[in-house]
């Protein structure tokens, strides 16, 4: 119940392409959707988030689109650039019963935007 | 504002020998997870804690790894008697208390046995 799926495991995009990745969900606890991305060598960073009171958040040339019914979210990247090859995770969170955030990552997506 | 920092960023260390890993939260931050990244794979969560207190482990092996938080100086997770499947990236993040979400990410620690 705590996993995250999430697919493809690996993307090629032409540069001004879109890229999607999807993910999915188990356990309807989760209360805070992010994605991270990470860079070959360095830690992960948020890029966006999403709460599942909201179907769509856009921010710049990224978009979460989330369905709560289907317990699923994805990740568009509108006009694809080659500095957005990286590493893209979701993740899912909940409140614990201790009272804080415990993050689910999913699998990673690898992410390549060709010229 | 410095991020958190976590030092060495490269680790070797020869099988059965011990591992310290160590991490700097962001300043104001009281709250630090350390998670661990096989090669091509995700972060699995290891453990959370807050100053001089483990709040949740469930993601540490039983044995050889131990994690702690002082009230003075960094968070460090400890591997004692290191296998070559322990070589992976670990890394910590730290969170205010009260936040909401979003954790922050130090840069790793990349640790190989050998």
């Amino acid at each position: 119940q705590q996993q995250v799926k999430q697919s493809p495991q690996s993307l090629i995009v032409q540069k001004g392409g879109i890229s999607i990745i999807n993910c999915a969900y188990e356990n309807t606890a989760f209360d805070y959707f992010p994605w991270y991305q990470q860079f070959p060598g360095k830690g992960p960073a948020l890029l966006i988030a999403i709460r599942p009171d909201v179907s769509e958040k856009k921010e710049g040339r990224f978009t979460i689109s989330f369905n709560k019914s289907a317990k699923q979210f994805s990740l568009h990247i509108m006009d694809s650039q080659p500095g957005d090859s990286a590493t893209y995770f979701c993740a899912a969170q909940r409140v614990n019963s201790g009272g804080y955030q415990k993050v689910t990552f999913g699998t990673g997506t690898k992410l390549q935007v060709i010229p | 504002n410095a991020g958190v920092m976590q030092n060495p960023r490269h680790l070797v260390r020869r099988r059965g020998q011990e591992a310290r890993l160590r991490c700097s939260p962001m300043k104001g931050h009281s709250h630090v997870y350390w998670y661990r990244q096989l090669p091509e794979e995700g972060l699995k969560f290891m453990v959370y804690l807050q100053k001089e207190n483990i709040i949740d482990e469930s993601g540490m092996p039983k044995e050889r790894f131990s994690a702690e938080f002082p009230k003075e100086g960094p968070s460090i997770l400890r591997i004692q008697q290191v296998v070559r499947g322990d070589s992976a990236a670990y890394f910590c993040a730290s969170s205010p208390a009260n936040s909401y979400g979003e954790q922050y990410f130090g840069p790793g620690t990349r640790l190989t046995v050998t």
